[in-house]
């Protein structure tokens, strides 16, 4: 099984709408992000959380919401999707420890109509 | 702010030649450096981590080198082929030590 799982994996839905992204990891890690990713513009970070307490912005968080459910768990929201919403949204997972690489899920491909 | 650039969007070569891709960084001094291979629709996959204290490291046909002087690493695949066409992404840890920021990758092809 993987250990980075993202739900669903592909979505379309229409402006306005509310959707939510779920990220499930069994790696034991207790940091976790989400980015998007537009072609062009490469990874960016959205939010990252340190544990169930700990909820942080990243450089695009405007738009988007996050809940850390339980240390595996994380999900992403948005509250009322636009068209350049439309990305491939990955949820990635990282030890606390300094020199830890960071796991990647198999992302989510999202369109915004 | 930090910024990280790879120079080239994309990179053409033969299978049996040496590919060299380039990350440049700016307004930072990182600890280390990462390296991330991804093929079309997947996740970034990790590769390579070199220390700045490391002047170079190698893996199999891949070696990185770092240079805190020119703020730049290179990273090589020898003996290229073609299932090694992905694109490869370099990483830093922002100032703060909170996320990897990532540049926007280089797409390499590599024809038989």
């Amino acid at each position: 099984d993987a250990d980075v799982t993202q739900t669903p994996r592909n979505r379309i839905t229409k402006t306005g709408k509310r959707i939510m992204l779920e990220c499930s990891q069994t790696k034991g890690h207790d940091r976790m992000y989400w980015y998007r990713q537009d072609p062009g513009l490469g990874l960016r970070l959205i939010y990252y959380s340190f544990d169930v307490k700990d909820i942080n912005k990243g450089e695009i968080s405007d738009g988007y919401s996050v809940s850390r459910q339980a240390q595996a768990k994380f999900s992403l929201s948005l509250e009322s999707a636009i068209p350049n919403q439309t990305a491939l949204y990955f949820c990635a997972t990282r030890s606390s420890g300094r020199l830890e690489t960071q796991y990647f899920g198999p992302g989510t491909r999202l369109l915004v109509l | 702010s930090q910024k990280i650039e790879q120079n080239s969007e994309a990179l053409n070569i033969q299978e049996g030649k040496t590919a060299t891709l380039t990350c440049n960084y700016t307004n930072y001094s990182p600890a280390y450096l990462q390296w991330y291979r991804q093929d079309p629709g997947r996740g970034p996959v990790f590769l390579l981590l070199i220390r700045e204290n490391e002047k170079e490291k190698r893996k199999e046909r891949l070696k990185v080198t770092f240079d805190t002087t020119l703020k730049q690493s290179l990273f090589h695949i020898t003996a290229s082929q073609p299932a090694d066409s992905a694109t490869y992404l370099c990483a830093l840890l922002n100032q703060a030590g909170t996320a990897l920021i990532f540049g926007k990758g280089t797409t390499l092809s590599v024809s038989s």
